[in-house]
């Protein structure tokens, strides 16, 4: 069955410290890795989707970035709007449903 | 704004008794997804359909059931509650029939937040 697993499960960050969220998926067969951003009380926004090892993407302070295994979410000199649930999923090439993970909160301090 | 609407937004009821929770997706979208988010348990797929007909089935429970019509809005049925349906629902949508299509963005609403007293 696929999975993913998302770490840390929170992470408090001071404004301007750079850090990564991680994403460790097991699918049999990858159709793509998506990362979306959930603000509390709304629905998840996508961010990016990334296809195959060794793909980036970035907007803004945000770089996703993916590896056979893993995924991570780059965040560079973050702002207190970087604040939110940072969720990952899996498609697979099966079942065509996405498989998200628990997500990580993310708190930006000014 | 995503485009999808959702409603009712809040919701409370009792134990045994049965809601329908109704979704509107974007414009243009053919497929409909269900999903369902709690404390402990994350996002959790409960059902796609697609132009009208059902095309993947998650952890969906035998008491929920969900529709599309033809003018393609959904409804997702929720009967003999119990306490542990307490969740946020969010319905999403997108173009293709195969999951999340182009880029690979779902268009979420901002959810049924229903409470099973």
């Amino acid at each position: 069955e696929d999975q993913v697993t998302q770490s840390p499960e929170a992470l408090r960050l001071q404004e301007g410290e750079s850090s990564s969220l991680n994403c460790s998926y097991t699918v049999s067969g990858l159709r793509g890795l998506f990362w979306y951003r959930q603000d509390p009380g709304k629905g998840p926004e996508f961010l990016f989707t990334l296809y195959s090892a060794g793909e980036e993407k970035e907007k803004e302070r945000l770089k996703a970035t993916l590896t056979k295994k893993e995924s991570f979410l780059h965040i560079t000199a973050p702002k207190p709007e970087d604040s939110a649930t940072y969720l990952c999923a899996s498609l697979n090439t099966g079942f065509q449903k996405l498989v998200f993970g628990t997500g990580t909160r993310l708190l930006v301090s000014p | 704004d995503s485009g999808v609407t959702q409603t009712p937004k809040h919701l409370i009821t009792a134990t045994g008794q049965r809601v329908t929770l109704r979704c509107s997706p974007r414009s243009g979208d053919l497929s409909v997804y269900w999903y369902q988010q709690s404390l402990d348990q994350g996002l959790q797929f409960l059902i796609q359909y697609y132009n009208g007909e059902e095309r993947a089935k998650g952890n969906i429970l035998e008491r929920f059931s969900a529709q599309q019509f033809p003018d393609l809005h959904s409804e997702l049925n929720l009967s003999s509650l119990e306490l542990g349906d307490s969740a946020l629902y969010f319905c999403a949508s997108s173009a293709l029939a195969g999951g999340p299509g182009g880029t690979g963005e779902l268009f979420f609403g901002e959810g049924s937040r229903l409470t099973v007293l």
